[in-house]
């Protein structure tokens, strides 16, 4: 069956510290894989989305970054962190929509403190 | 571009009893998914239920169940039985039919459960 894994699951940085959260798939191969930040008090906002390796597309432009170096990793990243960055982040994967399933298969979360 | 919209930021129920909880979104595609996903405290977003826009019985699992009003584009959920571990943030999700494309969230209907 299939697994997804996000770590850290807690994280407390200081402003202008890096980032690196982490994200892997099991028991699929080429997955879409997306990193998604869900602000206190609000939904769900789309951050980036990857159809592959090497393919990232951006939603939202800020100081995040994401990568995918494997067929089911999938990084978010920071070089320098922002109190706005504060928040908790679900990486999530799913199978083509051509699929007719459709449905996102979330991991546990990362909940990141920047003070 | 699409958008999901729940009104109702907070709800409330007694156990047993009967609630439903609004969706509405708006979208020019005429193939889509959408979603009513659960997250408990634990934060873990769990699928309660999928409707494909092809389809035009509404979807039940279990003691969920949908009203999908293709032409109002309208996707209510009606939680029967209510029970203490039905309390919850819920969100409605829209996802296109197209490859590579990712859920767009509500902003989430808060349910508490009363004894």
């Amino acid at each position: 069956s299939q697994t997804i894994h996000q770590w850290p699951a807690t994280l407390v940085q200081p402003v202008g510290s890096p980032l690196s959260l982490e994200c892997t798939v099991e028991g699929t191969s080429n997955p879409n894989l997306y990193w998604y930040r869900q602000a206190a008090g609000r939904g769900l906002q789309l951050l980036f989305y990857s159809v592959g390796i090497g393919q990232i597309s951006s939603e939202v432009p800020q100081n995040l970054s994401a990568s995918r170096p494997q067929d089911r990793q999938f990084i978010l990243s920071s070089k320098k962190l922002l109190l706005s960055d504060s928040g908790f982040y679900l990486c999530a994967w799913s199978v083509d929509p051509s699929e007719k399933t459709g449905e996102l298969f979330f991991g546990e979360g990362s909940r990141l403190t920047v003070l | 571009a699409q958008t999901v919209t729940q009104s109702q930021p907070e709800m409330s129920v007694q156990e047993a009893e009967t609630v439903t909880l609004s969706c509405t979104y708006d979208t020019s595609e005429s193939d889509y998914y959408l979603f009513w996903y659960k997250q408990p405290p634990s934060r873990q977003m769990i699928l309660v239920i999928r409707q494909e826009a092809y389809k035009q019985q509404n979807a039940t699992e279990n003691r969920f169940s949908v009203n999908f009003q293709k032409a109002a584009k309208s996707f209510s959920l009606k939680i029967s039985d209510s029970q203490l571990g039905d309390a919850a943030m819920y969100f409605c999700a829209y996802r296109s039919a197209l490859a590579g494309t990712a859920l767009i969230f509500g902003k989430g209907t808060t349910l508490s459960v009363s004894s």
